[in-house]
């Protein structure tokens, strides 16, 4: 399978326990944020969104918390479980601007100890 | 129902030949992107298409990198006189429309030798 995270900054964290990673954007004009989960030999699989008139967007144990203002963007995952280790990636889109391609930031490595 | 899938999942070339990399969007989908994936990064813009009209090829490396979607469903990356650089992770995501959730399909891992 594909080896990911070799050199990628990773999150250790106990089962149980809740997880956060954060993530910087840098495009001022970008107005739709997504969070995209890509387990090893997968592609990436979308796990939530955000557009940039919401501060905050939540899911299904996951949260998304969006600072526009520092252009920082972070997931929260509660309860995280053996599953949730991945490599997540964060994803930004300038919608307006008619442009329509996702640029990602650099992923951050979950292991999920047990 | 079926994910988006791309064929071969694994190329191997010798530097200087033609590939093609096919993907198959998710049906209905009018959005249909492809991106490069190399180790340990994200994925890459290359360019994307609404139904058959290319809309933005930006991300094209150079002019040895093609894309088509004539029929507005399947897609065909080529890469022309291919090079040992362009070995990498090709991934293939389609949308309902643009500014939608993209899913993206497992790849096509080419290695130019």
């Amino acid at each position: 399978g594909e080896s990911v995270g070799l050199h990628l900054p990773t999150l250790s964290v106990q089962e149980g326990d809740n997880s956060i990673i954060n993530c910087a954007y840098s495009n001022s004009a970008s107005d739709y944020f997504i969070w995209y989960k890509q387990e090893s030999g997968k592609g990436p699989q979308f796990i939530i969104d955000i557009r940039s008139n919401m501060d905050k967007r939540q899911g299904q144990r996951v949260t998304v918390l969006l600072n526009k203002t520092v252009k920082h963007l972070s997931l929260q995952i509660a309860a995280t479980q053996p599953g949730d280790s991945a490599v997540y990636f964060c994803a930004e889109e300038d919608l307006t601007g008619g442009g329509n391609k996702l640029t990602f930031g650099t992923g951050t490595q979950l292991k999920v100890e047990l | 129902g079926a994910g988006v899938s791309q064929s071969p999942r694994y190329k191997v070339t010798k530097r200087g030949q033609d590939v093609a990399l096919r993907c198959d969007p998710i049906s209905g989908h009018v959005s249909l992107y492809w991106y490069r994936q190399a180790l340990g990064q994200g994925p890459e813009f290359l360019t994307y298409f609404n139904y058959e009209a290319q809309q933005d090829k930006s991300g094209l490396p150079n002019d040895r990198f093609s894309a088509e979607r004539p029929e507005g469903s399947i897609s065909t990356l080529t890469i022309q006189r291919t090079e040992q650089r362009d070995s990498a992770m090709y991934r293939c995501a389609s949308s309902l429309r643009q500014g939608h959730e993209q899913y993206f399909g497992p790849g096509t891992r080419l290695t130019v030798t």
